[in-house]
């Protein structure tokens, strides 16, 4: 059974400072999805990750995946307010039809100045 | 172009009460999945569909189910309430493009059963 790991669960930073969040899966995947929630909102697709080695980059965020040590990092850069949220990674079984994705429970994010 | 279109947005219920949600898929997307969130259980898999068939099922009891129309809109019902249903329920589409799998969700249905 795929599991999906993420960590911290929560994490509170003062702006300009930078980290990461981890999302840890069990077996082995082909896909790998970043997305945000923000308070009474819907999600927001941020990455979609497809291979090994893949690095994407939307502004101060920026997601890798390593395959073989299922695993992929959201990395913030230079935090501002805005990117306050919570940030969800998902991740779809090998053999699990397109629609079927296993989420972490989200790494819930706060931004202060 | 327009997003998923979840209706209806807020709606309550009591106990053993039945519902039905409502999620029109971004046009052209003939994919639909559903999920559960809860802040004890986090975002789960209810069902998806594709050309009107369940292709997938997650670990949920019989009571909900789902159904896709031809003109790929889909429906889930949620019967005989329990204050445990009480959840965001959240809608997706895809496109089934062979290199993304990108799912595009809804601003969702919030159900309280009280």
């Amino acid at each position: 059974e795929l599991k999906v790991e993420q960590n911290p669960l929560f994490l509170s930073m003062q702006e300009g400072k930078n980290y990461t969040i981890y999302c840890n899966y069990s077996t082995t995947s082909d896909r790998l999805y970043w997305y945000r929630q923000d308070p009474g909102k819907s999600l927001e697709s941020l990455f979609v990750l497809l291979s090994n080695g893949a690095v994407k980059q939307e502004g101060r965020l920026m997601a890798s995946l390593d395959t073989k040590a299922r695993l992929s990092t959201l990395h913030i850069t230079a935090a501002v307010h805005d990117l306050s949220a919570t940030y969800f990674c998902a991740v779809g079984p090998k053999k699990g039809s397109q629609g079927n994705l296993i989420f972490g429970k989200g790494t819930k994010l706060s931004v202060k100045p | 172009k327009a997003g998923v279109t979840q209706t209806p947005r807020y709606l309550i219920k009591t106990r053993g009460q039945q519902v039905t949600l409502s999620c029109s898929p971004i046009s052209g997307h003939r994919s639909v999945s559903w999920y559960q969130q809860t802040p004890g259980q986090g975002l789960q898999f209810l069902f998806e569909y594709f050309s009107e068939t369940q292709r997938n099922k997650g670990n949920f009891p019989g009571r909900f189910s789902g159904r896709q129309f031809s003109n790929s809109r889909s429906e889930m019902n949620v019967s005989t309430l329990e204050l445990g249903d009480s959840a965001l329920y959240l809608c997706a589409s895809s496109f089934l493009v062979f290199n993304t799998g990108e799912l595009f969700f809804g601003e969702g249905s919030r159900l309280t059963v009280l």
